[in-house]
């Protein structure tokens, strides 16, 4: 069974403040995706990457795929608190369709 | 482009009841994934359809059933529901390995 970890599960911060938001597991992924989800809503797909040691960049956010392509982590620049939400990362198989995700970090930026 | 429809969005049913929430997909993906998200367990996967056909099955009870139409539209069934079943429903269409594109959701509360 493949396991994402995300840390932290929960991060609260003041505007301006830079974060870091990491997804472990002991599995190889074909693909890892980002995605961000606002209450009531479903999640929205922020970034996929696939090659080891990949960086991508989007605006203040930036994501990174390890070298072993076992772990991601996102990492955000003077957050603001439009960048509130639920940020989840998911693994991909080979096998498409079929994603496993983490549990999650809760970010709340005040203004 | 439009994206991924579900239908209803929220949903009150009594305990032993059966359920059946659709979803329409983009136009073009083929590839059809359901998850059951929960505050205490997160997104988890039920299954995956691709031209018509179940590709991949989470571990969910034998009630959890789906089926994928021609036109790529598909619908989730749960039979003699539970309280436990009170989750968000989440229909999610991809094109490839690369991400999902989620709909809104189907809340369903069962009491």
């Amino acid at each position: 069974t493949q396991l994402l970890e995300q840390s932290p599960q929960f991060l609260s911060i003041q505007e301006g403040e830079n974060l870091t938001v990491y997804c472990n597991s002991s599995s190889v992924f074909s693909s890892l995706q980002w995605y961000r989800q606002e209450p009531g809503e479903g999640p929205v797909l922020l970034v996929t990457v696939v090659t080891g040691g990949e960086v991508k960049k989007l605006k203040r956010l930036t994501f990174q795929f390890g070298d072993a392509r076992k772990d991601s982590s996102l990492h955000i620049t003077a957050a603001q608190p439009g960048d509130t939400g639920l940020y989840l990362c998911a693994g991909a198989s080979t096998n498409a369709g079929k994603s496993t995700f983490g549990d999650g970090t809760t970010l709340t930026v005040k203004p | 482009k439009a994206g991924v429809t579900q239908t209803p969005r929220y949903l009150i049913k009594t305990r032993g009841q059966q359920v059946t929430l659709s979803c329409s997909p983009i136009s073009g993906h083929r590839s059809v994934s359901w998850y059951q998200q929960t505050p205490g367990q997160g997104l988890q996967f039920l299954f995956e359809y691709f031209s018509e056909t179940q590709r991949n099955k989470g571990n969910f009870p034998g009630r959890f059933s789906g089926r994928q139409f021609s036109n790529s539209r598909s619908e989730m069934n749960v039979s003699t529901l539970e309280l436990g079943d009170s989750a968000l429903y989440l229909c999610a269409s991809s094109w490839a390995s690369y991400g999902y594109t989620f709909g809104s959701g189907t809340r369903l509360t069962v009491v």
